[in-house]
């Protein structure tokens, strides 16, 4: 069964540094995702990306957030300049785009990143 | 703006007994509604989902949930848990057209006792 890939599963990084989380969003799926969860918070949207631009971003998804799709299969979320309160999991998703259908999410198994 | 609220942040119930875990939702028609599940360090798994039709649905590991207009209501429901149900439960909504993003609520954690 396709599913969504993540990497790495754990990241650990020091304050300031840039960081990359990956994802490999299932194979005919054309509408990708990211979410963040704080450690003990709820799940909340940070970015909706289609046709090689975002589509939706939160109030959370300041300059410091870019996300990329570099080639056919990866999906990408960098932090330019990480702060401690960007500790947290990191969830990619990616749905099918059909018109008149529901296009559920599929979300992958998460990225922990902990800033020191 | 949607809005969804699980006012249970924890629940505690004995292994065999029912559960229902309630989730309220506020949105201006009737969203596509969703049950996940996230186990300790994992991530989150579809338990159900409702998008329209039957409002008693129907998911994996026994669950099912009912949808009720009147209450905007999707409660969560399992007749009898199992110790392997201990886990975190995130109820959440989406506009019923298009790819929009999710709106989930704060969880209830479920804790279960012999």
């Amino acid at each position: 069964e396709p599913e969504v890939t993540q990497t790495p599963s754990h990241q650990v990084t020091q304050m300031g540094q840039e960081v990359i989380l990956r994802c490999v969003p299932i194979s005919n799926h054309l509408y990708f995702y990211w979410y963040r969860q704080i450690l003990g918070q709820k799940v909340e949207f940070l970015v909706s990306f289609y046709n090689n631009e975002i589509s939706e971003k939160s109030e959370i998804f300041d300059d410091q957030f870019s996300v990329e799709r570099p080639d056919g299969s990866n999906f990408t979320l960098k932090i330019r300049s990480t702060k401690l309160e960007d500790s947290a999991m990191y969830f990619c998703a990616s749905s099918e785009v059909r018109t008149g259908h529901h296009n559920e999410q599929f979300f992958g198994p998460g990225t922990r990143l902990t800033v020191l | 703006a949607q809005s969804v609220t699980q006012p249970d942040i924890h629940i505690t119930v004995s292994e065999g007994a029912s559960l229902e875990l309630r989730c309220n939702y506020s949105y201006g028609a009737t969203p596509y509604l969703f049950w996940y599940v996230q186990s300790p360090g994992q991530g989150l798994q579809l338990l159900l989902k409702y998008f329209s039709g039957d409002t008693l649905v129907q998911g994996i590991k026994g669950f099912e949930a009912e949808f009720k207009r009147s209450q905007s209501s999707f409660n969560l429901r399992k007749p009898s848990v199992h110790w392997s149900d201990a886990a975190e439960y995130f109820c959440a909504v989406r506009p019923n057209f298009g790819n929009e993003k999710l709106t989930f609520g704060t969880g209830t954690r479920l804790t279960i006792i012999p």
